[in-house]
């Protein structure tokens, strides 16, 4: 079954510290791949997205995320975090249209907080 | 910017009541899904909606589950008989197609006793 990983449960970290959140999907074939932000009693926002192209995109608020198709992994990553970036973050997955339903499949989602 | 909404955003049921949670995707998109997330958990997929008919469904969108999109704008899931472990968030999301992503509602809290 297809599955989506994040390794980092809760991260910890003070502001202008650097963070990488990793994802890594089981899939094998052709996927699309989202990383979606959380924050505190709001929806889920999406931060950047990968079809296809040049594996490293950059997103929204200064996050930029890399494809490596060889290992299966598309972590996000911000060079100098602030206490607003405090929030659960949710990397994704689907399958485009070879699924007919371009429906995601989720990672169990990271809980970042950052101290000011 | 459009977006999804959600209503209610906390509902609180008896066990074996019925609930039915609206959505109003946003209107040119073609694509609707239900998601949930159980506290503490991921968010899980449990079905999609597409030309008026289910396209998927997961395990867990068993027969006490139901969807309708009734006039065109609202999509609502029908959960027929809660149970206790239906307690979750549950996420709508509207999708247009293409290279596009889908767009989540603010959820509905589902608290089942």
């Amino acid at each position: 079954a297809q599955s989506v990983s994040q390794h980092n449960h809760h991260v910890i970290l003070s502001e202008a510290a650097s963070l990488e959140l990793g994802c890594n999907y089981s899939y094998g074939g052709t996927v699309n791949l989202f990383w979606y932000v959380q924050y505190p009693g709001q929806h889920l926002q999406l931060l950047l997205k990968y079809f296809s192209g040049d594996p490293l995109v950059k997103g929204i608020k200064g996050f930029e995320a890399e494809f490596i198709k060889s290992k299966f992994s598309f972590n996000l990553r911000k060079p100098s975090v602030q206490w607003s970036d405090t929030a659960e973050y949710f990397c994704a997955v689907n399958r485009g249209a070879t699924s007919g339903t371009y429906k995601y499949i989720f990672g169990t989602g990271t809980r970042l907080k950052v101290l000011a | 910017e459009p977006e999804v909404t959600q209503t209610p955003s906390h509902q609180v049921t008896q066990m074996g009541q019925e609930v039915i949670l609206r959505c109003v995707p946003i209107s040119n998109h073609l694509y609707f899904y239900w998601y949930r997330q159980i506290l503490g958990q991921k968010v899980e997929f449990l079905v999609s909606f597409y030309n008026n008919e289910i396209s998927e469904k997961s395990e867990i969108f068993d027969d006490q589950f139901s969807v309708e999109r009734p006039d065109g704008s609202n999509f609502t899931l029908k959960i027929r008989s809660t149970k206790l472990e239906d307690s979750a968030m549950y996420f709508c999301a509207s999708y247009k197609g293409g290279a596009d992503t889908q767009y989540f509602g603010p959820g509905t809290r589902l608290t089942v006793l």
